[in-house]
């Protein structure tokens, strides 16, 4: 167990909706980064949030966004949804606000569906 | 842009012998680069971190290599176990960012 926790686990939506995950990183870690994982993909990075501020950007759609709130919790929207937004979205912690200097500790992961 | 290579094939290893996993990198001068282990369907897991200015780091059965000037990293499992299977993924670090390579399966026959 990571201490990171990720909900919900599984998510089944439409395309054109909008959903949102809901991340609590582990206690005392300031930064929190967004994944998305699909099979052809690999794990691409999102964006990172620490202590409340946005750190860096990586490849996010314009209909993506997050943010992390004064209890540390962060929460990535997705919307209007489309079928290749279907995959894993797995959020991490470290303590740091440096990426690479780091090691992350990873969520179990939300798995959407698009359908 | 910045390219991350490891092998895409699975790495397929007697129980016991030592797992040789390999990361190359290009357009891109990592000052730290970390390995993952990923179960399939659950969140990667820190394995070791090696910096720059270190050629070479160990942990327990782990072993990490970094070479800036082949632009590459060797990842050794040694003594191999069935519960080593898993993909194991290599990611290039800066102060601002860390890009994941896409992974390397590793499968220890009993």
């Amino acid at each position: 167990d990571s201490g990171v926790t990720q909900t919900p686990k599984h998510l089944i939506t439409a395309t054109g909706q909008r959903v949102t995950l809901r991340c609590s990183p582990r206690s005392g870690d300031l930064s929190v980064y967004w994944y998305q994982q699909s099979l052809d993909q690999g794990l691409q990075f999102l964006i990172q949030y620490y202590n409340g501020e946005e750190r860096a950007k990586g490849n996010i759609l314009e209909r993506f966004s997050a943010q992390q709130f004064p209890d540390l919790h962060s929460e990535l929207n997705l919307s209007s949804l489309e079928l290749g937004d279907s995959a894993l979205y797995f959020c991490a912690s470290s303590g740091g606000g440096l990426a690479g200097v780091y090691e992350q500790y990873f969520g179990p992961g939300t798995r959407l569906t698009v359908t | 842009s910045q390219k991350i290579e490891q092998n895409s094939e699975a790495l397929n290893i007697q129980e016991g012998k030592t797992a040789t996993l390999t990361c190359n990198y290009t357009n891109y001068s990592p000052a730290y680069l970390q390995w993952y282990r990923q179960d399939p369907g659950r969140g990667p897991v820190f394995l070791l971190l090696i910096r720059e200015n270190e050629k070479e780091k160990r942990k327990e059965r782990l072993k990490v290599t970094f070479d800036t000037t082949l632009k590459q990293s060797l990842f050794h499992i040694t003594a191999s176990q069935p519960a080593d299977s898993a993909t194991y993924l290599c990611a290039l670090g800066s102060s601002y960012k860390l890009i994941f390579g896409s992974g390397t399966r590793l499968l220890v026959r009993p």
